[in-house]
């Protein structure tokens, strides 16, 4: 089935450096991924819209100059948090518009794994 | 996309049914119900979606109410890894998944 490999799966970075965490697509190709953000005992939030080749649609109150999100490839997305701070701390989660089975859709989504971001 | 309404937890014995409720009283005519699950500290997982008929895969089966107005996911016989939390969204075909705050199962030994 369809796999949305995401990397690193735990991340620690001190305040002010970046960090980028990337999802991709294995044995499909995602021409539309997205991101999303959760902290601790919340649920998931949508912070963008990645299209290949194009820039990405942010959700209202998600900073993009802090939020760099690349999709260079039809295989891979990034988003970069740029100078990480403490609240910044969160579990990042991407997904691409393909079901389990590797068929492209509509219907249903497919998920990575997650990031653990924590800024000290 | 209409708001959907989910206890926010549950208990249920392992190798019992587990019958998770959803509110969905705005939902429109184009837009599917949709279940996703969330084990701690992973990505969620596709679980079911139906538009009116009930539907049943390998996983669970989706009970839609004939007005549409709530549905209730099945889990048929519980396990511990079925542990998570559940969510129930209501979106029209192209608009983005966003999640509410789901129901906690904690399945039971």
């Amino acid at each position: 089935g369809a796999v949305v490999s995401q990397h690193p799966s735990r991340v620690i970075c001190k305040s002010g450096t970046s960090v980028k965490i990337e999802c991709r697509s294995l044995d499909f190709q995602a021409t539309t991924m997205f991101w999303y953000r959760q902290f601790p005992k919340q649920s998931l939030m949508l912070m963008a819209t990645s299209n290949e080749g194009s820039k990405a649609t942010y959700e209202q109150g998600v900073e993009k100059d802090k939020f760099l999100i690349n999709h260079a490839s039809l295989t891979l997305s990034t988003l970069t948090v740029t100078s990480a701070h403490p609240e910044d701390s969160s579990f990042y989660i991407c997904s691409a518009r393909v079901a389990p089975d590797g068929r492209f859709t509509n219907y249903g989504y497919t998920f990575g794994s997650g990031t653990r971001l924590t800024v000290v | 996309d209409a708001k959907t309404t989910q206890p926010p937890s549950m208990d249920c014995a392992e190798g019992r049914a587990a019958n998770l409720p959803c509110n969905h009283s705005t939902i429109s005519g184009n837009e599917y119900v949709y279940w996703y699950r969330q084990i701690h500290s992973q990505g969620p997982q596709y679980i079911i979606h139906g538009l009116k008929n009930n539907e049943t895969n390998e996983m669970a089966s989706l009970i839609i109410t004939e007005d549409r107005k709530s549905s209730t996911l099945i889990l048929p016989h519980a396990t511990l890894r079925d542990t998570a939390v559940y969510y129930c969204i209501a979106r029209r075909t192209g608009n983005q998944f966003y999640f509410g705050t789901g129901t906690s199962l904690t399945v039971i030994p």
